[in-house]
Parts: structure tokens; C-alpha cells; sequence
């Protein structure tokens, strides 16, 4: 059981560029969410998924593209990278959206 | 949606002192946990806590939902707790988790 898994855990991207930062839980979870952490701030939502097929925007979704074609996984897509995209980004998963919570142990990722 | 605001923002203490971080929340959450981030930048899940106390060996928290607050208290503190601490919250309705701005807790030997 290795919990939530993200890849790749560093990243450098120059402007412009796109990637898919992956995300998969092997604990059957349904509700899934994406989220960034930037200095001296909490984290804040960028997607969520509350089971296969279903997403939606969170609090900071521009920029962002998800898709859940799996319970399993829930990759985040960065269409054209800015500097403002330069954060901290961690994934999380719950069986519901009122269950505890666990991250992914994030994904650091640098726009130049 | 919820502020949740966490109290200290900084707190330094020497080892062996104990310790009570708060989290003061708008609104009614259906959930309520409490995370420390280590120095690798790791979410660590320490309390799901969405009503009443628990313990974890020197960790324990206690969740005041009706008067909208939750504590989370250190006892004989070692330079391993040092890092940030969260506090976040679930609203009643899309279930996203709310957090704070944490706590950074520094522990000197």
C-alpha cells in the first residue's frame, strides 16, 4: 500500500513549456484534489475529482487541466507554463469529500 | 468559503518545552485536521479531528466545532517537531480542505 505516489518530484519547465505532473492512490479513494503552496501561505485548491469522470475547478484553477479517467489516477496538465506556475504542488486523496485526507509527498516544480 | 486562522505564526521554543497551537475556523466544517509539514516538505497527518480529543503520545488536540476552534498541544518538544504545523478544514458543502497559514515551529537543543 504505498498511499498517494506523485512524479516527478522536482521540475524545471521554461516558459511556455507544458507537462502532466502524475498522481495515483492505491487505496481506492474517490475524491481527489490538486493543490499548490506558494511561501508563507496555506494551500490552495486548484482541482478536484470526486470520482471517475467527474472534475471540477477549485480556487486557483487557471493555468490547469485535469481529467479522471481512473479511480486511481488524477494527472494535472500545464498547458503552457508561466513563472506565476513556479510553486509547490501536492496531491491529495480521501475515500469521501468528509474522510481524512492524505498527500502525495509533492512535486516542486520551477517555471524560468 | 472558511477562513481558518492559525495562531502563532512563529513560535521558537527550547527542547523538553511544551507547546499549544491554535486554529480559530468561520464556520461549521465537517472535518478538521491537523498536518506538520517537515523540513523536506512533507505533509505529515498528525489528528482527524473533527470533534472532541485525541492523543498520539506526546501530541494530543482537542476540537471545540461548536465554539469553532481547535488546539493542538506539544508536550516535551524535540528538535524533530520542528517544522510547520496546519491546520485545515472541510465545509459542509464541496468538501475541499480549507487551510491555514500554519505555525513554524523552530526547536533548539
Amino acid at each position: 500500500n504505498a498511499g498517494v505516489t506523485q512524479t516527478p518530484k522536482f521540475q524545471v519547465l521554461k516558459t511556455g513549456q507544458s507537462m502532466t505532473l502524475q498522481c495515483a492512490q492505491d487505496m481506492n479513494h474517490e475524491y481527489m484534489s490538486w493543490y499548490r503552496q506558494d511561501p508563507g501561505m496555506g494551500l490552495r485548491l486548484i482541482h478536484y475529482s470526486v470520482g471517475a469522470g467527474i472534475t471540477d475547478q477549485g480556487e486557483v484553477p487557471n493555468g490547469y487541466n485535469v481529467s479522471r479517467s481512473t479511480t486511481e489516477d488524477f494527472p494535472l496538465r500545464l498547458l503552457s507554463a508561466a513563472p506565476s506556475q513556479t510553486s509547490v504542488y501536492f496531491c491529495a486523496s480521501s475515500y469521501s469529500r468528509n474522510t481524512e485526507a492524505f498527500f502525495g509527498q509533492g512535486t516542486r516544480l520551477t517555471v524560468v | 468559503g472558511i477562513q481558518v486562522e492559525q495562531s502563532p505564526p512563529d513560535l521558537i521554543l527550547q527542547e523538553g518545552a511544551n507547546s499549544t497551537l491554535r486554529c480559530n475556523f468561520s464556520d461549521s466544517v465537517n472535518n478538521l485536521q491537523w498536518f506538520h509539514q517537515n523540513p523536506w516538505g512533507q505533509l505529515i497527518n498528525l489528528f482527524y479531528i473533527p470533534s472532541g480529543t485525541k492523543q498520539n503520545g506526546r501530541l494530543s488536540a482537542t476540537t471545540v466545532a461548536t465554539e469553532r476552534y481547535s488546539l493542538l498541544y506539544i508536550s516535551s518538544s524535540q528538535t524533530t517537531d520542528s517544522g510547520v504545523y496546519f491546520c485545515a478544514v472541510r465545509g459542509s458543502t464541496l468538501g475541499r480542505l480549507y487551510f491555514g497559514r500554519g505555525t513554524q515551529l523552530t526547536v533548539w537543543p
